[in-house]
């Protein structure tokens, strides 16, 4: 299967702490995708990281990839209540195929 | 660019109506998909089109369900008939196949089969 499994399934935290979310997948990838659902809306692309790629930042956003393990985390930092959403990974897989497929995600909480 | 925009927002139909979902893709995008996202199945792909031809239709549930792209700035899923377990939200994203970058995302359509 080409989707990512997100893990946790939840997770809720106090604002100002630092959250972690990993993903796992199956084959290879040429690029791994996080995204962000608030409830009721649409996914929103956050980053992008390649597979030769082992770790990107984007302003409290790092993304580690891990090929070896196929596994990459999510880590945000300093959290606000807005960061309150579900978190989904998407890897792309080598071999030209464009399908997105998604997993079931991280409903992360904030509690202010 | 306005982004990817569903039509309608919120659908509710009597079981055994036909129900269509437009989507208008980027313009520019040469990717399009379809999904589904409930509280028990999470997201899922239920076909996507490259070029305007569907490249894999294998998440679509049943013969009930079918998707066309006329052309590059149109796509339409229709579920005919309709069941209660429809009821789902329905999104459509694009994408720029040749970046493999990302996808963008409608708001969704929120269908509700009585």
């Amino acid at each position: 299967s080409q989707q990512g499994e997100e893990d946790p399934q939840a997770l809720s935290i106090q604002e100002g702490e630092n959250a972690t979310m990993n993903c796992s997948y199956k084959t290879s990838i040429n690029n791994l995708q996080w995204y962000r659902q608030n409830s009721g809306r649409g996914l929103v692309h956050l980053i992008l990281i390649r597979s030769n790629e082992r770790e990107k930042h984007s302003g409290r956003l790092r993304v580690t990839l891990d090929t070896s393990k196929k596994s990459s985390s999510l880590l945000i930092t300093a959290s606000r209540a807005a960061d309150t959403a579900s978190y989904f990974c998407a890897p792309w897989r080598e071999g030209g195929s464009e399908k997105l497929v998604f997993g079931k995600g991280t409903k992360l909480t904030v509690n202010p | 660019d306005a982004g990817v925009i569903q039509s309608p927002r919120h659908e509710v139909t009597e079981m055994g109506q036909e129900v269509t979902l437009r989507c208008k893709p980027i313009s520019g995008h040469n990717s399009l998909f379809w999904y589904r996202q409930t509280m028990m199945r999470g997201l899922e792909l239920l076909i996507y089109f490259n070029n305007n031809v569907p490249i894999d239709d294998s998440g679509m549930p049943e013969d009930r369900f079918s998707a066309k792209m006329p052309n590059a700035s149109f796509s339409t899923l229709k579920i005919q008939p309709s069941e209660p377990r429809d009821s789902a939200v329905y999104f459509c994203a694009s994408s720029l196949a040749e970046t493999n970058t990302e996808a963008f995302f409608g708001q969704g359509t929120r269908l509700t089969v009585v």
